[in-house]
């Protein structure tokens, strides 16, 4: 499968911004997406980026640079309910995904 | 709207036994994905299927079987469980945007099956 890279851990304050890098294999890939995941929930769809350039949704952006082989996901006014796991994920060719190993984000008050 | 469902939600299995998860979408979805989660790793596709009738392998496709006789389902079937295949497995779909060919970018998640092998 295709290797997509990310930090396995951030932490930042409530109210405060917080980046989610995720670096990931160019060949046959199509786009970027991002899921949250609370402990023991399942994955929920953030957003997806086929081109370059910033997507906003809200409190949440997502990033990507194709040239750079970079996206990254954007977190603005933190709430401790964004306390959870952040993935991305990669669309390949033959409509596959495939995901990095997470991130966990840590909001403390 | 169910969106995707899983059954059975929990099931503890002895090594060697065998079982079948199922997968039902009620979207219409074109496309739908086997994954399993282990703690500290991200979601590894097991095997998927871009439409009835046709499966394909993911990255950890060994020890797992996979039907989609049904546009609505998919099964993963275990034939001998191994204590490796210890996990959580997420069954999700996607789909082409409307008129076109083009994926989306969208996964829909089921909730999960746990499964233990003792």
């Amino acid at each position: 499968g295709q290797s997509l890279e990310q930090p396995s851990e951030v932490t930042a304050v409530e109210g405060a911004i917080v980046q989610i890098n995720c670096t990931y294999q160019t060949s046959g890939f199509y786009g970027l997406s991002w899921y949250q995941q609370h402990d023991g929930g399942a994955p929920t769809f953030l957003s997806y980026n086929a081109l370059d350039g910033l997507e906003e949704t809200g409190r949440f952006s997502s990033f990507l640079s194709r040239s750079d082989s970079y996206g990254y996901l954007l977190l603005q006014e933190l709430q401790m309910k964004d306390s959870a796991s952040y993935f991305c994920a990669g669309l390949y060719n033959f409509n596959k995904f495939y995901f990095g190993s997470g991130t966990k984000l840590n909001v403390k008050p | 709207n169910a969106g995707v469902t899983q059954t059975p939600k929990f099931r503890v299995l002895k090594t060697g036994q065998s079982m079948t998860l199922l997968c039902a979408q009620d979207m219409n979805h074109e496309y739908m994905y086997w994954y399993r989660q282990d703690p500290g790793m991200g979601l590894r596709l097991i095997h998927y299927s871009v439409g009835e009738g046709t499966t394909a392998k993911g990255e950890v496709p060994d020890g797992y079987n996979v039907s989609r006789l049904k546009k609505q389902n998919f099964l993963l079937g275990l034939e001998s469980a191994a204590p490796s295949q210890t996990s959580v497995y997420f069954c999700a779909s996607s789909t082409p945007a409307s008129g076109g060919t083009i994926n989306t970018g969208e996964l829909f998640f089921g909730e999960g099956s746990r499964l233990t092998v003792l």
